[in-house]
């Protein structure tokens, strides 16, 4: 069955350092996302891509980066981790189009101290 | 700039109560709207959805409608269970250059209790 896998599911970093989330679809999707959710936040999108080399800074980028190089991943860089960027994050992927479904993987809970 | 606003939780309800949670959206073009369940510990997944005027979305006995007058979307169940207990968030996404993109309210928390 197609997949979309998030690892790693928790990690503790410390101030400074930087960070990469991983992020595997094997739906063959041309589109994925990166939301972080916070309390009394909901889901914010941090950055997207709509296919290989393409990507796209979302409402909440600032500090984060992304890459697509293959269809299948969406690795999330957190460049110097801050304490504001504690967060579980969620990685998402679908097809083309706007009444299309996403679908999530189960989240990275990230701490840092 | 498009948004969602939902009703805030959590919400309380006995089981084989009914269960309204508010959705209103604000858009500048005519999106598509959803509504997505995260139960404890696991991602989201989608609920129900609907296009265009008029429709109505429904699975698993919710149902939404999708308003254009009233730029709304209210989720509805007739008879909640112990099992319905999740955080529901409402969506919307728009044709054009932003496809795909979900733009997702706060979410509401809903317990049910025996």
């Amino acid at each position: 069955d197609a997949e979309i896998t998030q690892s790693p599911r928790h990690k503790i970093t410390e101030t400074g350092r930087q960070v990469t989330l991983a992020c595997h679809q094997t739906w063959n999707h041309n589109n994925m996302f990166w939301y972080r959710q916070d309390l009394g936040h909901g889901l914010r999108l941090i950055h997207y891509s709509y296919g290989v080399h393409d990507t796209n800074k979302g409402e909440v980028s600032d500090g984060y980066s992304v890459s697509r190089s293959n269809t299948e991943d969406l690795p999330l860089t957190l460049e110097s981790a801050a304490s504001s960027q504690t967060s579980v994050y969620f990685c998402a992927s679908s097809e083309i189009g706007a009444n299309t479904e996403a679908f999530f993987g189960q989240g990275t809970r990230l701490t840092v101290v | 700039g498009d948004s969602v606003t939902q009703m805030e939780g959590p919400v309380t309800l006995s089981e084989e109560a009914f269960l309204t949670i508010n959705c209103t959206y604000t858009a500048t073009g005519y999106p598509s709207l959803f509504w997505y369940v995260q139960y404890p510990g696991e991602g989201l997944q989608l609920l129900l959805k609907a296009t265009k005027a008029d429709d109505k979305g429904s699975n698993k006995g919710f149902e939404a409608t999708y308003r254009k007058e009233t730029t709304s979307f209210h989720l509805e169940k007739g008879s909640v269970q112990v099992s319905d207990s999740a955080v529901y968030f409402c969506a919307l996404s728009l044709y054009g250059g932003s496809q795909g993109n979900l733009i997702f309210g706060k979410g509401t928390k809903l317990s049910v209790k025996p």
